[in-house]
């Protein structure tokens, strides 16, 4: 069966510092591989998706950056955190090709930065 | 921009009601889905309707979609206190073939014992 760890759970971190989410999905291969980020009481924002190694799309300009430097490997980084990337931050697969289908989400990394 | 909006914001029942959650989006689509969320966790996937079916039924959940009105529902009958979470509508409102879904901002359900 197919898992995804995502981690850290929580962050809690300075303005100007680096940051750094992994998340591994396990069971299958060649997923599509995505990262949203979801405000308080908002829905959820897609900022990168990815449909195979080194191959990196960014929805929204903004300071973050995505890595997949493995096929089941997904990285979310930021040189200099800002105030406003404060946010609940879920990683998520899905099966490539075809037509949209279900997304599988991982736990979620919980960033606040103060 | 947003492309399903989920009404209400957030809907309180008692235990054994049905529970009806209404999502509207705006441009044509291959499929809607819907996305279950407790307080501080991952997104679970629920249902799945396609733009050509009607109804489409899982258990306790009821989906109907109307692409003429853009419009899709979720009834949850004979809730439970288990029931209370957020709850997500989900559209491939690019058309799908980068496999990204759009969210709504969801409609947070408290189903009291």
């Amino acid at each position: 069966s197919q898992t995804i760890h995502q981690w850290p759970a929580t962050l809690v971190q300075p303005v100007g510092s680096p940051l750094s989410l992994e998340c591994t999905v396990e069971g299958t291969s060649n997923p599509n591989l995505y990262w949203y980020r979801q405000a308080a009481g908002r829905g959820l924002q897609l900022l990168f998706y990815s449909v195979g190694i080194g191959q990196i799309s960014s929805e929204v300009p903004q300071n973050l950056s995505a890595s997949r430097p493995q096929d089941r490997q997904f990285i979310l980084s930021s040189k200099k955190l800002l105030l406003s990337d404060s946010g609940f931050y879920l990683c998520a697969w899905s099966r490539l090709g075809g037509s949209t289908g279900e997304l599988f989400f991982g736990e979620g990394s919980r960033l606040t930065v103060l | 921009s947003q492309q399903g909006e989920e009404d209400p914001q957030a809907l309180s029942i008692q235990e054994g009601e049905n529970a009806t959650m209404n999502c509207s989006y705006k441009t044509s689509i291959n499929n809607l889905q819907w996305y279950r969320q407790n307080s501080g966790r991952g997104l679970v996937h629920l249902i799945l309707i396609r733009s050509n079916e009607r109804e489409k039924h899982s258990g306790r959940l009821r989906v109907t979609l109307d692409t003429s009105k853009k419009s899709s529902s979720l009834l949850i009958t004979a809730s439970r206190a288990a029931d209370t979470a957020s709850y997500f509508c989900a559209t491939d409102g690019y058309g799908g073939s980068q496999g990204n879904l759009i969210f709504g901002k969801g409609t947070k359900l408290s189903v009291k014992p």
